[in-house]
């Protein structure tokens, strides 16, 4: 079955804690991508990767980092200099050239 | 700062009533428009790619047209449907990254 894995659904975060999101695909898209969205915004991007072993920051990457070592497998740490984690956090990848974005079912985290 | 708009924020309409909304976006450096449909509890899909200036896009009783030049699309639904509330996000692709609208938040009453 085809797709993209995005684990847990729900997440909780204490005070000073790091989180990681798991983003697993087996459509053997090469691109990446990191989303948040808060109440009444746009997907704001996070991070993405184009290749494995290689990522750029999106617009709002402070207080959180990625790593690209597979090229199924995009996880998002989400650190304690991140203030303001609790939002929804989508997932997405892309393939070669003006293709759409396919997204995950994405990961809510919370704030204990 | 390269904004993607959206409008209206939300829009709620009978069934049966055709309606359509807009996404406003920078005309330089553009590569392609996407529409998407997002439904609560999913994840977004792709309604159409839309890449050259004066395209129509249709898939069913929804359709979408692009306007490169002035920087807007316009998302059409036809006969609205409960099945058809959902959000309907643009994104802006510029072959570097994407940028999304807001979204506009569309419910369809029976």
């Amino acid at each position: 079955d085809g797709g993209i894995t995005q684990s847990p659904k729900y997440l909780f975060r204490k005070e000073g804690q790091n989180v990681t999101l798991s983003c697993e695909q087996n459509l053997n898209h090469d691109a990446m991508y990191w989303y948040r969205q808060d109440p009444g915004q746009g997907l704001r991007l996070i991070y993405y990767s184009q290749i494995v072993n290689d990522f750029q920051k999106g617009d709002i990457a402070e207080g959180y980092s990625v790593s690209r070592e597979k090229k199924e497998s995009f996880p998002l740490t989400v650190t304690s200099a991140q203030k303001n984690p609790t939002a929804f956090y989508l997932c997405a990848t892309r393939d070669r050239g003006n293709q759409p974005q396919h997204f995950g079912d994405g990961t809510r985290l919370s704030i204990l | 700062i390269l904004n993607v708009e959206q409008s209206p924020q939300s829009l709620h309409v009978q069934e049966g009533d055709s309606t359509n909304f807009t996404c406003s976006f920078p005309s330089s450096n553009f590569y392609a428009l996407h529409w998407y449909r997002w439904e609560t509890a999913k994840s977004p899909e792709a309604l159409f790619v839309m890449t050259l200036n004066g395209d129509e896009k249709k898939k069913g009783r929804i359709s979408a047209t692009l306007n490169t030049k002035e920087g807007y699309s316009y998302l059409y639904i036809k006969g609205s449907q409960p099945e058809d509330s959902a959000t309907y996000l643009c994104a802006w692709y510029n072959n570097n990254d994407m940028r999304f609208g807001a979204g506009t938040r569309l419910t369809v009453k029976p």
